[in-house]
């Protein structure tokens, strides 16, 4: 069973940058596409962005270009999501979930999730 | 970009009812491998999203078999047979055929 441990709540002020990580068990990281989802106080869930392995490549959503950059320690079996110049509405849970990174065009869905990491942007 | 739209919003059932969730995509989700890339989770109060249905109609590992997913192109439906009080919750839809991913607004699953 995979789980994915993330690390603590973080408070930034705006303009700051904030790292997540999140720590994969019971899998090895090289095995797993890992996405980065976030959800605002009160508000639904909005992709930021992942591995998408029908394109061989990191892609990021619109809104997060230019400020955030996803990494992974294979040695570690640790996912990164670092965003910078954090502004009020960057305040949210951010999660990470993976799917298994399948042959050819395999999909089986974000099955497995964090527990969330909380960030808030106060001055 | 694809723009997911679910409908109701909210939803109040009574336990042993069922429940029946819509969402549509602006866009097809149909893969040239003949699955469609549309995903629904449940978020419970107070805790993170889980996997319930993917590739439109595939029960993830541990669901039961009280919710089922269907349709094609660009309208789905999560059925939910019998609601339990365990069943409370935001539902979303997620299509993964065309990054960047897009999520429904949620549907507020509560009981009456």
């Amino acid at each position: 069973q995979i789980q994915l441990v993330q690390s603590g709540a973080e408070v930034r002020k705006p303009g700051a940058s904030v790292k997540v990580s999140c720590k994969v068990a019971g899998y090895s990281l090289i095995f797993l596409s890992m996405h980065w989802v976030r959800q605002a106080p009160g508000k639904g869930l909005e992709w930021v962005g992942g591995f998408e392995a029908e394109e061989g490549k990191k892609i990021y959503a619109q809104n997060f270009q230019g400020r955030v950059i996803m990494t992974e320690d294979t040695s570690t079996d640790t996912a990164y999501m670092e965003l910078s110049s954090l502004r009020s509405d960057d305040a949210a849970v951010y999660y990470c979930t993976s799917q298994i990174t399948g042959s050819g065009s395999y999909y089986g869905g974000l099955d497995s999730w964090g527990q969330g990491t909380q960030v808030i942007v106060s001055s | 970009d694809v723009v997911m739209t679910q409908s109701p919003l909210s939803l109040p059932v009574t336990p042993g009812e069922s429940a029946s969730i819509s969402c549509r995509s602006s866009q097809s989700l149909l893969h040239r491998n003949g699955y469609n890339y549309l995903d629904w989770y449940l978020q419970k109060p107070g805790q993170s999203p889980q996997l319930l249905v993917y590739l439109g109609s595939i029960r993830a590992a541990g669901v039961p078999d009280r919710f089922s997913g269907s349709g094609s192109g660009t309208d789905f439906t999560l059925k939910i047979s019998r609601v339990e009080a365990e069943d409370v919750g935001v539902y979303y839809c997620m299509q993964a055929l065309q990054p960047p991913r897009s999520f429904g607004q949620g549907t507020r699953l509560g009981i009456k």
